[in-house]
């Protein structure tokens, strides 16, 4: 079956660093990406859509200066957090749709913690 | 705009009870609904979906109907086991968008 691959599963990193995190579809084109923000008992927020080749389409109230996203590859996103801060602190999730099919491929989410 | 409200947990059960979480919903026209699951560790995987009203959706023993008139998904299982464990997420995706909408998620415990 589809399969993503999201890392680092985990990372802590210092207040005012940059941190990024991959997203990869192993046996499928992910022509549409979608990122995720999860806050501990909420659900999963919607942060940006992106499609191959094209700029991401960010949600109301997520700064896209903040939140870089890159679907330069039809297997290979990435979003940076750019001058993070605690408050950046949380599990961001990809999720990824090939061209032509119905399902949502999700990766293993990772655990972002900005000290 | 469309929503997804799901009861939430944590919900701790023995194992062969039976299972259920509520899960209703808001949307304009005719969504599909899905049940997703996260397991320890890992993404989540669809668990079951329904397009249209009256659909029930299955697999590993979960049920969930479609009721437009109640705008519920509700997830049943007649007899839980320990491998259930996990949390559980209801969606929606409205018509015409690719758009996930999800619910809180319940994590549930089964105990032997």
């Amino acid at each position: 079956g589809a399969v993503v691959s999201q890392h680092p599963s985990r990372v802590i990193c210092k207040s005012g660093t940059s941190v990024k995190i991959e997203c990869r579809s192993l046996d499928f084109q992910a022509t549409t990406m979608f990122w995720y923000r999860q806050f501990p008992k909420k659900s999963l927020m919607l942060m940006a859509t992106s499609n191959e080749g094209s700029k991401a389409t960010y949600e109301q109230g997520v700064e896209k200066d903040k939140f870089l996203i890159n679907h330069a590859s039809l297997t290979l996103s990435t979003l940076t957090v750019t001058s993070a801060h605690p408050e950046d602190s949380s599990f961001y999730i990809c999720s990824a749709r090939g061209d032509g099919t119905y399902g949502y491929t999700f990766g293993s989410g990772t655990r972002l913690t900005v000290v | 705009g469309n929503s997804v409200t799901q009861m939430e947990g944590p919900v701790t059960l023995s194992e062969e009870a039976f299972l259920t979480i509520n899960c209703t919903y808001t949307a304009t026209g005719y969504p599909s609904l899905f049940w997703y699951v996260q397991y320890p560790g890992e993404g989540l995987q669809l668990l079951l979906k329904a397009t249209k009203a009256d659909d029930k959706g299955s697999n590993k023993g979960f049920e969930a109907t479609y009721r437009k008139e109640t705008t519920s998904f509700h997830l049943e299982k007649g007899s839980v086991q320990v491998s259930d464990s996990a949390v559980y997420f209801c969606a929606l995706r409205g018509g015409g968008s690719e758009k996930l909408v999800f619910g809180k998620g319940t994590k549930l415990t089964v105990n032997p």
